[in-house]
């Protein structure tokens, strides 16, 4: 692995499941967030985490969860799925938080139904 | 409220130069960030201003005036692969970044 990977890449879902997305880092950061990015409105954080064993919510946590057992991973849980999101999902991660370059994952284009 | 006011789309021509202009109003300031991010792809890393003045890094140049809640990017001798949306990002008082929702930049031959 070679920096920031998401799975799965797309995925749709009848409204009410469960779904889980993955996020994994190779390169030690110690900070990771979520995102999502809906067509006309910026990057909105969900949940970051600045170290592992910690989380915090962002702009846009409700419906949400997540858990930081270790420093590579950064699960994302939508306990019940909505159709409003319906979305592009990125996982990102930094060095540190603030002011350090944040790197990107591909992302996962989630449509509920 | 946070706010980051970006222009949604422009058109340029290649081998020409533009400028995005970025302004904000956040609690805070702890430097901006600009970001590409190709239709599809995830963001990239462009540049990060945090004193006042003009960063120049090749081909694009980044410009802060924090009194005035200002940020330019310029983009010189564009080239067909510059269409991209590009992202003004601010760092705010509680250190997580307020993004702006992109302006959409199209390259014409």
């Amino acid at each position: 692995i070679a920096g920031i990977t998401q799975a799965p890449t797309s995925q749709i879902l009848a409204a009410g499941r469960r779904m889980t997305l993955r996020c994994t880092q190779d390169m030690r950061h110690n900070a990771m967030y979520w995102y999502r990015q809906d067509l006309g409105l910026g990057l909105r954080l969900i949940h970051y985490s600045n170290t592992a064993g910690t989380t915090g919510k962002g702009e846009v946590p409700d419906g949400y969860s997540v858990s930081r057992a270790n420093t590579d991973d950064f699960p994302l849980t939508l306990a019940s799925a909505v159709p409003s999101q319906t979305s592009v999902y990125f996982c990102a991660s930094s060095d540190e938080g603030g002011s350090n370059e944040q790197f990107f994952g591909p992302g996962t284009r989630l449509t509920v139904l | 409220g946070q706010n980051i006011d970006q222009p949604t789309e422009m058109t340029a021509t290649e081998g020409a130069i533009v400028q995005i202009n970025c302004t904000y109003q956040t609690s805070g300031f702890n430097g901006l960030f600009w970001y590409q991010q190709h239709a599809g792809e995830a963001p990239t890393f462009l540049s990060y201003n945090v004193l006042d003045g003009l960063e120049e890094k090749g081909r694009f140049s980044s410009f802060l005036s924090r009194s005035k809640g200002y940020s330019y990017l310029l983009l010189k001798e564009l080239q067909m692969k510059d269409s991209a949306s590009y992202l003004c990002a601010v760092v705010d008082s509680n250190y997580q970044l307020i993004w702006g929702a992109g302006t959409k930049l199209i390259i014409k031959p």
